[in-house]
């Protein structure tokens, strides 16, 4: 069954270091999604990809955050100045429509120190 | 703001017995998705109703979905210690693709 694969599983930065969240969403799927959950929180959209362009995004995605599809096959989510509070677990999802079934990467924790 | 919040909070159960997880919601939708989390894991996708649905089942998974009074509930059946983990409810709302979680429900489930 196709699944929505991340890499790192785990990664950890120093304030101020830039990161990159690497995401394969599944093959033949035209939505993608990124979302974060800090330790014991809800989990809280931050952006949504559509046809090589942002389609919506949340106020925690200021510009600090910026999103990639390399080629056909990536999505990317860069934070260029990690703070503190970009800790969390980074879940990309994507779906075959906009109404349709998001489904989910196993996450990246992301550790700033 | 649309949110969908989960009740209860946290819920203990034995093996068995049937665990019913109920997700209010404040706005229009497109849609409402369940997901489980195991602890400190990825999201599973459990179930997704249209808002022109009533009820679906999905194994041992039945969720029903009120419109008229913004809530859901998912009723797992026969539960097993293996589904020992938490279940958010998440709602897609009307003209947007972007999912919004509630909090969570804690399931345990106890041999």
């Amino acid at each position: 069954e196709p699944e929505v694969t991340q890499t790192p599983s785990h990664q950890v930065t120093q304030m101020g270091q830039e990161v990159i969240l690497r995401c394969v969403p599944i093959s033949n799927h035209l939505y993608f999604y990124w979302y974060r959950q800090i330790l014991g929180q809800k989990v809280e959209f931050l952006v949504s990809f559509y046809n090589n362009e942002i389609s919506e995004k949340s106020e925690i995605f200021d510009d600090q955050f910026s999103v990639e599809r390399p080629d056909g096959s990536n999505f990317t989510l860069k934070i260029r100045s990690t703070k503190l509070e970009d800790s969390a677990m980074y879940f990309c999802a994507s779906s075959a429509g906009g109404t349709d079934t998001q489904y989910f990467g196993p996450g990246t924790r992301l550790t700033v120190l | 703001s649309q949110q969908g919040e989960e009740d209860p909070q946290a819920l203990s159960i034995q093996e068995g017995e049937n665990a019913t997880m109920n997700c209010s919601y404040k706005t229009s939708i497109n849609n409402l998705q369940w997901y489980r989390q195991n602890s400190g894991r990825g999201l599973v996708h459990l179930i997704l109703i249209r808002s022109n649905e009533r009820e679906k089942h999905s194994g041992r998974l039945r969720v029903t979905l009120d419109t008229s009074k913004k809530s859901s509930s998912l009723l797992i059946t026969a539960s097993r210690a293996a589904d020992t983990a938490s279940y958010f409810c998440a709602t897609l709302p009307s003209g947007y693709s972007t999912l919004t979680f509630g909090k969570g429900t804690m399931l345990l489930v106890s041999p």
